[in-house]
């Protein structure tokens, strides 16, 4: 069984200051983890994964995440916030053997001029 | 990768009716999910849409009443019956085609039950 916890419905950030998105899991199996992003009147896309390779990995936009086995995360960063950042981010998480996705509750990022 | 068309966008229905949500995808898939969210709830699975049999339901999902079609590999429906305004959610349709490691979604369907 997999579970998803995102902590922080909603984050507002200033223009130019950091982004952090947590999110924790659970998994009895190595998983597959994925942060999925959905800007305003547009579906969901997604952001960046980690799928055994690098623990650090880089998305599009300036995203990146780093996977964290010991405790275990996959937190989503970027240094510096962008108007256009405003959307809601969704953590998920699957495995090797399985295709369903398990998801976050989503976290709303508003950013402050 | 993967554009999936899903219609309608959104539709405000009466308790008791059904509403059959479409979803087209661009190219050939084997893998196609149902997804729903509830109000300030996280993406939850339905169901897996297998083309040529009965699809596989979630825990908690019954094909009474939501019972999905998947007549070809591009195109599946999820029908919502007899709505109660609990069935009030956004519905998306999802594929895969990186082998497990990239799912596309619909722009969904906002349903509101009234």
């Amino acid at each position: 069984a997999q579970s998803v916890t995102q902590l922080g419905s909603h984050v507002s950030v200033s223009e130019g200051a950091l982004v952090l998105l947590r999110c924790n899991y659970s998994s009895s199996v190595p998983p597959y983890l994925f942060w999925y992003v959905q800007y305003p009147n547009q579906g969901l896309q997604l952001l960046l994964k980690y799928t055994s390779a690098a623990t650090l990995v880089k998305g599009i936009n300036g995203f990146e995440a780093e996977f964290k086995k010991s405790e275990p995360s996959f937190h989503l960063t970027k240094p510096s916030a962008h108007m256009s950042d405003a959307a809601e981010y969704c953590c998920a998480v699957s495995s090797y053997n399985d295709y369903k996705l398990s998801f976050g509750a989503g976290t709303t990022v508003t950013v402050r001029a | 990768s993967a554009v999936i068309s899903q219609k309608p966008s959104r539709d405000i229905c009466q308790r008791g009716t059904s509403l059959t949500i479409q979803c087209q995808v661009d190219s050939q898939v084997t893998m196609m999910f149902w997804y729903r969210q509830q109000p300030g709830q996280s993406l939850t699975l339905i169901a897996t849409a297998n083309q040529g049999s009965e699809a596989t339901y979630e825990s908690g999902f019954v094909i009474d009443k939501f019972p999905i079609s998947r007549p070809n590999l591009t195109f599946s429906t999820l029908t919502v019956s007899n709505m109660s305004p609990e069935d009030s959610s956004i519905y998306l349709c999802s594929v895969d085609t990186g082998g497990n490691t990239e799912a596309f979604f619909g722009q969904g369907t906002r349903l509101t039950v009234v």
